[in-house]
């Protein structure tokens, strides 16, 4: 079955820390992996994704995930944390073997204090 | 360009009451999808729609939940009759091209509290 797991669901980083969101996911097939961000009051909002290629993915907001298929991971980082970065992480996985449909992780809310 | 919008932004009502949830996707994008997340829970796939097909149903929870998306634009989403655990949040996300790879964009959600 297909799982992902985001370990934590809440992340406190003072501003201009880094930051390092975990993602672990149990696929069978090739995944397509994916990170969101919900601002408050704000739809999902695609931050990069992973399909093939290097490993080490960059998106917007300074945010960049690495994908470590023998450790099944897709870690989301920052080097340097802004306070408007604070909101809700998913991480979610698809498989062309599975049709269009995302499986989404249970979200890392993240606080930033200054 | 307008983003997904999703009617209304919330909703309260009791057990054994009538919901529908409204969706309207991207304009020009075929593939549209509702999603469903209960108590901070993990978000769910419900099902997705190409054009007014339904392409894949597998995550609709029960037969008292109905998807329609008539003429192949908006999308509704209807509960009847709803109870407790229909409480969430439900998000439609819309895409131009079919495939996993395609980028999904997500409308804000409606909350919906079943009393």
């Amino acid at each position: 079955a297909q799982s992902v797991t985001q370990p934590d669901i809440h992340i406190t980083v003072s501003e201009g820390a880094s930051l390092e969101l975990r993602c672990n996911y149990s696929y069978g097939a090739t995944p397509y992996l994916f990170w969101y961000v919900q601002s408050p009051g704000q739809g999902l909002q695609l931050l990069l994704k992973y399909f093939s290629g290097d490993t080490l993915v960059q998106g917007i907001k300074g945010f960049e995930a690495e994908f470590k298929r023998s450790q099944s991971s897709f870690n989301l980082r920052k080097p340097s944390v802004h306070w408007s970065d604070a909101a809700e992480y998913f991480c979610a996985v698809g498989a062309m073997e599975y049709g269009n449909k995302l499986v989404f992780g249970a979200g890392t809310i993240l606080r930033v204090k200054s | 360009e307008a983003g997904v919008t999703q009617f209304p932004s919330h909703s309260v009502i009791e057990k054994g009451q009538t919901v529908t949830l409204r969706c309207d996707p991207i304009s020009g994008h075929d593939n549209l999808y509702w999603y469903r997340r209960v108590m901070g829970k993990e978000i769910k796939f419900l099902l997705h729609f190409v054009k007014e097909s339904k392409q894949d149903e597998s995550g609709m929870p029960n037969n008292r939940f109905l998807a329609e998306r008539t003429g192949g634009t908006y999308s509704t989403l209807k509960v009847q009759p709803a109870e407790l655990e229909d409480s969430g949040v439900y998000f439609c996300a819309s895409s131009q091209a079919f495939g996993v790879q395609e980028t999904q964009y997500f409308g804000p959600g409606t909350r919906l509290l079943v009393l």
